[in-house]
């Protein structure tokens, strides 16, 4: 069966400090990979999506960056946090090509402070 | 992608039915709809999604307006476990993405 990790689950972080939150995929091959945030606890935005390695569009400008080093790893950096980066970050996967369903992993609370 | 409309909470008794509404009045021939929920600071889940038939799964039933303006998820015994916030979203199947609105928010009640 297929699962999602992300790490850390919470993390507080200085305004300025850099960030890298990390998001894996087993148990499937040549995934669609995602990451959302959610701010004030309702309705999620996509920031970033890759349908291959090295592959990356990009939804809003902003302050964070993603890479997919590996098929199934996808990073979201910042090299410089602002306050108006906390929130709820998560990560979501599906089958390339015309999936029905996205899954998402337990997602990193980030706190900018 | 077409909007979607629904309330912002609704309240539910355990063991009833929970009839969640959604509105998508600009929806296009080829876009389906798909209802996803979150458990309170958890990923959102994937519920059931259809094109123009009604569809049952073990989860949940969607009603799909003859016109195709609007749907309603059914939770046919809704319980403690069921509430979360629940998102109606309406997309291209094939890579079509998620846009999630604000959802409605469903507070099962003992």
């Amino acid at each position: 069966s297929q699962t999602i990790h992300q790490w850390p689950a919470t993390l507080v972080q200085p305004v300025g400090s850099p960030l890298s939150l990390e998001c894996t995929v087993e148990g499937t091959s040549n995934p669609n990979l995602y990451w959302y945030r959610q701010a004030a606890g309702r309705g999620l935005q996509l920031l970033f999506y890759s349908v291959g390695i090295g592959q990356i569009s990009s939804e809003v400008p902003q302050n964070l960056s993603a890479s997919r080093p590996q098929d199934r790893q996808f990073i979201l950096s910042s090299k410089k946090l602002l306050l108006s980066d906390s929130g709820f970050y998560l990560c979501a996967w599906s089958v390339r090509q015309g999936a029905d369903e996205q899954y998402f992993g337990p997602g990193t609370r980030l706190t900018v402070t | 992608d077409a909007k979607t409309t629904q309330p912002p909470s609704m309240d539910c008794a355990e063991g009833r039915a929970a009839n969640l509404p959604c509105n998508h009045s600009t929806i296009s021939g080829n876009e389906y709809v798909y209802w996803y929920r979150q458990i309170h600071s958890q990923g959102p889940q994937y519920i059931i999604h259809g094109l123009k038939n009604n569809e049952t799964n073990e989860m949940a039933s969607l009603i799909i307006t003859e016109d195709r303006k609007s749907s309603t998820l059914i939770l046919p015994h809704a319980t403690l476990r069921d509430t979360a916030v629940y998102y109606c979203i309406v997309r291209v199947k094939l890579g079509g993405k998620l846009i999630f609105g604000q959802g409605t928010e469903l507070s099962v009640k003992p």
